[in-house]
């Protein structure tokens, strides 16, 4: 089955810096990349997805980028907010079936 | 529209008790899952239903059964709880397949098993 590996798992910027939060996977038929975010005893909400014939996409600060060669993608969010704090999930999905990344624990400081 | 909707919203059993967990949607989506979700674990696909009628083994199935009740409704049985299924329990649903792939997440059930 699919394996989805994500770092880092904690993640510290400065308020207005940017985070970058990268993942790889393993099974080259994935075909659909989302992002989800969850704050503290919230459920997973998604933030941006991008599927597999797309190799970026942006949505005001935040943006998704795909390496299909590579099998890797990544989140970036630039001029960060506190409110950005929460844990950030990767996903990949084949065989109808989503796998996550183990989650990224990001603190936006003040 | 209330999306997905979860219940109970936290349990407490003792080892041996049974229990089912709900899940209903609104959204008149096709496809439906429950995934656990442990600390430093990220989640893990539990079962999860493509069509109504349809139901399939994910990540973890063992200790757990489901029931695709119709197209709105998805609960998830433990028969015999232990303490290695304290978590939360989340389901979703999305409207695919070959449709769209956005999955949206009930509010979770904590449970925990003494």
């Amino acid at each position: 089955g699919e394996n989805v590996e994500q770092h880092p798992s904690t993640l510290s910027v400065q308020e207005g810096d940017s985070a970058v939060i990268k993942c790889t996977y393993s099974d080259s038929a994935s075909n659909y990349f989302p992002w989800y975010k969850q704050e503290l005893g919230k459920r997973p909400q998604l933030i941006i997805d991008i599927r597999s014939n797309v190799g970026e996409k942006k949505d005001q600060r935040i943006a998704v980028t795909l390496n299909k060669t590579a099998k890797h993608f990544s989140l970036h969010i630039t001029e960060t907010q506190p409110e950005d704090s929460a844990v950030y999930f990767c996903a990949a999905r084949s065989a109808r079936q989503l796998t996550f990344g183990s989650g990224t624990q990001l603190t936006v400081l003040p | 529209n209330a999306g997905v909707t979860q219940t109970p919203k936290f349990q407490v059993l003792k080892t041996g008790q049974s229990m089912t967990l709900q899940c209903a949607q609104d959204m008149n989506h096709n496809s439906m899952y429950w995934y656990r979700q442990d600390p430093g674990m990220g989640l893990r696909l539990i079962y999860y239903s493509a069509s109504e009628g349809t139901t399939d083994k994910g990540e973890v199935p063992n200790g757990y059964n489901v029931s695709r009740l119709n197209k709105r409704e998805f609960s998830l049985r433990l028969e015999s709880a232990a303490p290695s299924q304290t978590s939360v329990y989340f389901c979703a649903s999305t409207l695919g397949p070959q449709k769209a792939y956005e999955q949206y997440f009930g509010p979770g059930t904590r449970l925990t098993v003494t």
